[in-house]
């Protein structure tokens, strides 16, 4: 079964602090992967999105990697700012015919001042 | 910008209860989606569309139904609302290849007492 799962859950950081979340999936075959931040109440809004030939990209304060052969990815948030309390979510589009997304849980981060 | 809107940001109706979600995009996108999200779960496909009048079902269609009578407009209909409906709805839509980045509106959190 294609799945895709986040680690950690939650987490809380202090402002100006660093944080690495996780994504792990099990998708194939294997489209694009994609990080979106939620805020509370609101939408997802897309971040990065990463081909299987790209394994980083970076946007702003927030740097993406991508490892095909481990199916595994992270998001990278430098310096973080009170700001980026949200909820970010990893998705995984499944090539082929089907080009179905597959959401992962996502990680619910809190930056304290 | 790509701007997604939906008509309800908050609603809350009663059990029976025939319910209208709308959202509208303003950038000729072809495919339209509404998902669900509730906590634990992530975001769970309930309908999309690739075009005027046509709509696929998605992994929970099982209580909703969903019209396409325009380009910009894609429309989610509870028959009869139920309480295991409430939950905070999303509407999303994309251009060409439907794994393209997906553009949501701001959610509809609907309640069913």
């Amino acid at each position: 079964k294609n799945q895709v799962e986040q680690s950690p859950q939650s987490l809380i950081i202090l402002e100006g602090k660093n944080c690495t979340l996780q994504c792990n999936y099990t998708v194939s075959p294997f489209s694009n992967l994609r990080w979106y931040k939620q805020d509370t109440g609101r939408g997802p809004v897309s971040l990065t999105i990463m081909t299987f030939s790209e394994n980083t990209k970076s946007n702003g304060r927030y740097t993406a990697t991508l490892d095909a052969d481990t199916k595994q990815s992270s998001l990278h948030i430098t310096a973080s700012q009170l700001s980026d309390s949200a909820s970010y979510i990893c998705v995984v589009s499944e090539g082929g015919a089907t080009n179905k997304l597959i959401f992962g849980t996502g990680t619910l981060l809190a930056v304290q001042p | 910008d790509v701007k997604v809107t939906q008509s309800s940001r908050y609603l809350v109706k009663r059990t029976g209860e025939k319910v209208f979600l709308e959202c509208v995009q303003d950038m000729d996108h072809e495919n339209m989606f509404w998902y669900r999200q509730d906590p634990g779960l992530g975001l769970r496909l309930i309908y999309f569309s690739y075009d005027v009048k046509m709509k696929e079902k998605g992994d929970i269609p099982e209580g909703y139904s969903v019209s396409r009578e325009k380009k910009e407009r894609f429309s989610l209909i509870l028959e009869s609302a139920s309480t295991n409906q409430t939950s905070m709805y999303l509407c999303a839509s994309t251009w060409g290849v439907p794994t393209r980045e997906q553009y949501f509106g701001p959610g509809t959190r609907l309640t069913v007492t």
